[in-house]
Parts: C-alpha cells; sequence; structure tokens
C-alpha cells in the first residue's frame, strides 16, 4: 500500500514569492492534516479536513494561508506571499480513526530567501 | 491549550544499553499518549501509543508507560541498537488535536 505522498520535497523560493505544495493521502484515509515542523521543533497542526471539508483551520495564518481538498482526496497547501520565517517543513498526514495513527508524509522543506 | 514537555532534548547511549525519554503534559482531559519516531529527511513514524485506560504497553524493545495522576508518561528502548538513533517525539490529546514535544535526539554509540 503506498504511502502519504507529498511533492515538492524541496523548494527554494524569495520572499514575496508564491508557492504550493501537494499532498496525495493513504487510499481510504478521510482525514487529512497539514502540519509545520520548524528546526528543533515538534509538528503543529495548521488545518485538519474531514473529506472535503476543513473542519480546524484555527491554526492557520489566513492572511497568506491557504489550503484546499478537492473531492475529498488530495490537498493543496499554498502560501503567498511567503515570507522568510515560513521557512520550514511542511508536512502532510492522513488517518483512519481519531484519536489514532497518523500516516506523515516524508515532507516538503521550503526554504524562503 | 496542550502542552507538552520533553526531556532530554539529546541523548547518547551505548549500543546495548537502555535509553528513556520523560514527558509531562498539563491538560488532565488528554486520553492518548503516542511517540513518533522521525528519521533524518523522513516524516515521523508511530512506533508505539498508550490511552489513558491502561498504565504500560510493551511492543519487543519498546515499552511506554503512563502516570495520570502525574501527568506524565515515559518512552523505554532497551538493547538499543544503531538504528534506534533518531529524533523521537511524544504527544498527547484528547481528540484528533495531537500536542508534540520538541522531540529528542537519540544517538546510539556502536
Amino acid at each position: 500500500e503506498a504511502g502519504v505522498v507529498q511533492s515538492p520535497r524541496y523548494k527554494i523560493i524569495e520572499k514575496k514569492q508564491p508557492v504550493a505544495f501537494w499532498c496525495n493521502p493513504i487510499s481510504g484515509h478521510n482525514t487529512l492534516y497539514w502540519y509545520l515542523q520548524n528546526l528543533g521543533q515538534g509538528p503543529e497542526l495548521l488545518i485538519r479536513y474531514e473529506n472535503e471539508e476543513a473542519v480546524d483551520d484555527s491554526q492557520l495564518p489566513k492572511d497568506r494561508f491557504s489550503a484546499e481538498r478537492l473531492k475529498g482526496v488530495d490537498s493543496t497547501l499554498k502560501i503567498q506571499p511567503a515570507e522568510l520565517g515560513d521557512s520550514a517543513v511542511y508536512l502532510c498526514a492522513s488517518s483512519n480513526r481519531d484519536p489514532g495513527e497518523l500516516f506523515f508524509g516524508e515532507g516538503s522543506r521550503l526554504t524562503v530567501l | 491549550g496542550e502542552n507538552v514537555e520533553q526531556h532530554p532534548s539529546t541523548l547518547s547511549v551505548q549500543e546495548g544499553d537502555s535509553a528513556v525519554i520523560k514527558c509531562t503534559y498539563s491538560d488532565s482531559a488528554s486520553n492518548y499518549f503516542p511517540w513518533y519516531k522521525q528519521e533524518l529527511g523522513k516524516g515521523p513514524q508511530l512506533i508505539i501509543d498508550i490511552r489513558s485506560n491502561v498504565g504500560e504497553k510493551k511492543d519487543q524493545r519498546i515499552a511506554v508507560t503512563l502516570n495520570k495522576t502525574a501527568k506524565h508518561f515515559s518512552l523505554h528502548i532497551t538493547e538499543t541498537q544503531p538504528e534506534d538513533s533518531a529524533v523521537y517525539f511524544c504527544a498527547a490529546s484528547r481528540s484528533y488535536k495531537l500536542s508534540f514535544g520538541a522531540g529528542t535526539t537519540v544517538t546510539v554509540r556502536a
């Protein structure tokens, strides 16, 4: 069974530029999460989806971040415009039980210059 | 919200020795406590979890203990091997919202 797939793995952009990350969860997992992981820290929840509905986006900085999960499968996280402080790893995870095991992708590492 | 503190931040052990990582949490309503292992360049992977209705759980060389009264839980790795070298995260939640500790970098010396 394929795991959670994320792309791109690495992205380097200049500040004020836009960037988008894509996630394909494990087949059959209705719940999808985006986490932010700063260097030397644990993951922090940005947004949680149940199917196509964002049921918790309280930690998402909505002035520059947006996310969507069309058809309740793949998801995209966008930052526009990016700031220096956005440099981090963006992790996508999916699950089929709450609370239960989260299956993480390998992450998308963003560097903002 | 939930606050999880994890100690130590780094841990170096001789191969074959045991490693212990400790975490405390603040929300007495938390009832789910997973541990994740993250290798370099990879996403975190669940290694063991415990729910608040049990005090201890073991899976081969890994064990987790939970003290609800004191609000702390620990990860024990016995007979450490080089492949145990990684960053370990504890987490706590009472629903879907996991709060992670800051991580412990474990290095197993050959």
